[in-house]
């Protein structure tokens, strides 16, 4: 599997301000998927990327597929509370970044 | 439920004794992961098979772990002569080929 590391590690953010989420390949990757993870609970499902430039959004959730194949972020807009959790990115065969936990004061 | 189905749920075991955890992935899904995840980490592959066969195996993982997937439906992951160090949460995974995977709640193993 190929490796993925993921920056920052840790981010602390005002409810209601923007955060992202970085995810870094040293080889192309084919494809990318994102999962979140909540507080005692278990990695659940975001997102796929596959293409070259990839950008798809879900409401405040936006997912950028770098043009090399080799990077990838999640920036979620005008954070809330239900954001907290921790982001993974995954790479091919399913190795995982080890996440950037996200926690949002009211 | 018919999501992926971990057994049992917790574990308690001795140091030195063996565990045996089960997963029963999505049934049309052909591929199965097994995980292993402490607190703050990320899940920590340790292997995964297409249908029956184990197709990857984590380097990290040492010779006290296997894991078996007979039929290519329910999983099971051994591992023997348990240590403090194994004391984590066991995470299983199914999926279609290039698809999304679904996790189950997981064991928590811990090494007394």
């Amino acid at each position: 599997g190929q490796q993925v590391m993921q920056i920052p590690q840790y981010q602390h953010v005002q409810e209601g301000e923007d955060f992202t989420t970085y995810c870094n390949s040293s080889t192309t990757l084919s494809n990318i998927q994102w999962y979140k993870q909540r507080p005692g609970g278990h990695p659940v499902f975001l997102i796929q990327l596959v293409k070259s430039g990839e950008v798809k959004k879900q409401k405040r959730l936006t997912f950028q597929f770098g043009e090399a194949k080799k990077n990838s972020s999640l920036h979620i807009t005008a954070t809330q509370t239900t954001d907290v959790g921790t982001y993974f990115c995954a790479g091919p065969g399913l190795i995982f970044g080890k996440g950037t936990k996200l926690s949002v004061k009211p | 439920d018919t999501g992926v189905s971990q057994n049992p749920r917790h574990k308690i075991t001795k140091r030195g004794q063996n565990v045996t955890f089960r997963c029963d992935p999505i049934s049309e899904h052909n591929r199965l992961y097994w995980y292993r995840q402490t607190l703050g980490q990320g899940p920590e592959f340790l292997t995964y098979f297409q249908n029956e066969a184990q197709l990857e195996k984590s380097r990290l993982l040492s010779d006290r772990f296997s894991a078996e997937r007979p039929k290519g439906s329910f999983s099971t992951l051994e591992i023997q002569r348990t240590e403090q160090g194994d004391s984590a949460m066991y995470l299983c995974a199914s999926s279609l080929v290039g698809g999304e995977a679904f996790f189950g709640q997981g064991t928590r193993l811990t090494v007394v």
